[in-house]
């Protein structure tokens, strides 16, 4: 069964202060790893897709890496506006259908002034 | 972002009603998903549709029935409820053979 473990659970952090979440992922046949952000009240918002280990992503201050057991979120220097839950969804099951996503259980940011 | 629309945004229901939560996407895809988000629990996949059939069932109640009459077009129809069941549905769409969702915004489910 796929699993998807995010940690910190919630982070506190002051503008400017840069850190890493994490997401661990046992799954069978990878399909992708993808990480969302999430505001209260609406839909994820899709971030980024990686597909195999050693791949790298980056927009603005977030840069997203994988490896073959987890991947990292990196927020460098971040604003008050990046608070949000950022959820690590991993993708499995067969070549040609649609996809599936199991989700780990997010980690909630706030970034204070 | 609008390429993915629900309606109502929120529903407040009782037990014995029938109530439909409608989604609509803009952005071309082929697969749509009911999702459903508890507090404190994560996403959890209910119903997959690609090209309009239903390819997943995730060992969901009856009293939630899916509807996909064309692509862009995702319905789920509820009916006689439990409060259990009161969470934010959130509906998405992919392209086939590429992994990345595309959520909207949800219904804000309760039931009392």
């Amino acid at each position: 069964e796929d699993q998807v473990t995010q940690s910190p659970e919630a982070l506190r952090l002051q503008e400017g202060e840069s850190s890493s979440l994490n997401c661990s992922y046992t799954v069978s046949g990878l399909r992708g790893l993808f990480w969302y952000r999430q505001d209260p009240g609406k839909g994820p918002e899709f971030l980024f897709t990686l597909y195999s280990a050693g791949e790298e992503k980056e927009k603005e201050r977030l840069k997203a890496t994988l490896t073959k057991k987890e991947s990292f979120l990196h927020i460098t220097a971040p604003k008050p506006e990046d608070s949000a839950t950022y959820l690590c969804a991993v993708g499995g099951g067969n070549t040609g259908t649609a996809s599936k996503l199991t989700f780990g259980t997010g980690t909630r940011l706030q970034v204070t002034l | 972002e609008t390429g993915v629309t629900q309606t109502p945004r929120h529903l407040v229901m009782g037990m014995t009603n029938k109530k439909s939560l409608k989604c609509e996407q803009h952005l071309g895809h082929n697969a749509m998903y009911w999702y459903k988000q508890s507090a404190k629990k994560p996403l959890e996949l209910m119903f997959v549709y690609n090209f309009k059939e239903q390819t997943e069932n995730n060992s969901v109640p009856s009293r939630f029935s899916p509807e996909c009459p064309n692509s862009s077009h995702l319905f789920l129809h509820l009916h006689t409820l439990q409060p259990e069941d009161s969470a934010l549905y959130l509906c998405a769409s992919s392209r086939k053979r590429e992994g990345a969702c595309y959520f909207g915004p949800g219904t804000r489910l309760t039931v009392l």
